[in-house]
């Protein structure tokens, strides 16, 4: 199974700033990753697919970036609601798999 | 309103069962993929099961393979996923995911999600 590792495992922030979260795959998984976002209690929210497209209605703050085995999401621009964890999810190889997460709290 | 609702949670002695049920609504079913993914307490997300919309393929997690199974009813929008031979290791909050979809060709990741329903497995 390819092993999806996200850095760092938390992240503190003032509204505004920008925020960058790390992810790597134990093996190329070309464009095929996803972005998700999830606040407690509720079900993960689908960002960015094929690394870098922005998914229909989410804010143009959230970027992504990379191929291979070494991805980005960018927050430019931190806004409290963006408060949670987030994961990302290669969707090149079966079976498809997660990041364990990063937690990003606003300062 | 595109939506997702599951049901069919609860206690459950280990060795028991469970059958898990999602209703979907407001989106052409038969056209999507549809998945079942799972979050342990204070854990990351598991995909575990998905059965396609149009030819009927499905899969499992080598996790729950032989223990649990995917099936679909398209005329009653609906995905199950019954659960035999239970573990605690299976105590999580079961997802039903809609795989994103995109000119007729359905990938491995997820747009839409149900609220989730919580399965314990616990004596």
């Amino acid at each position: 199974d390819i092993q999806m590792t996200q850095s760092p495992s938390t992240v503190s922030a003032s509204v505004g700033d920008r925020v960058t979260i790390t992810c790597r795959a134990s093996q190329s998984v070309r464009n095929w990753l996803a972005w998700f976002q999830q606040t407690p209690g509720k079900a993960p929210k689908f960002l960015i697919y094929k690394a870098s497209s922005l998914e229909s209605g989410v804010p143009s703050r959230f970027s992504g970036s990379g191929f291979g085995t070494e991805f980005t999401l960018t927050i430019s621009g931190l806004q409290p609601d963006d408060s949670g964890t987030y994961y990302c999810q290669q969707f090149d190889d079966f079976p498809w798999t997660f990041g364990q997460g990063t937690k990003v709290e606003i300062k | 309103e595109v939506q997702l609702v599951e049901s069919g949670g609860g206690l459950v002695e280990p060795g028991g069962s469970l059958r898990l049920s999602c209703v979907a609504s407001g989106f052409t079913y038969t056209s999507y993929t549809m998945n079942w993914v799972r979050q342990a307490p204070g854990r990351g997300l598991e995909w575990i099961a998905y059965f396609s919309g149009g030819p009927g393929a499905m899969s499992h997690a080598d996790s729950v393979k032989g223990r649990f199974s995917v099936s679909r009813d398209n005329a009653g929008k609906s995905l199950h996923l019954q659960m035999n031979s239970l573990r605690v290791e299976d105590t999580a909050v079961y997802y039903c995911a809609r795989s994103y979809c995109s000119d007729a060709t359905c990938y491995g990741t997820f747009d839409m999600w149900g609220r989730g329903t919580m399965v314990t497995v616990s004596s």
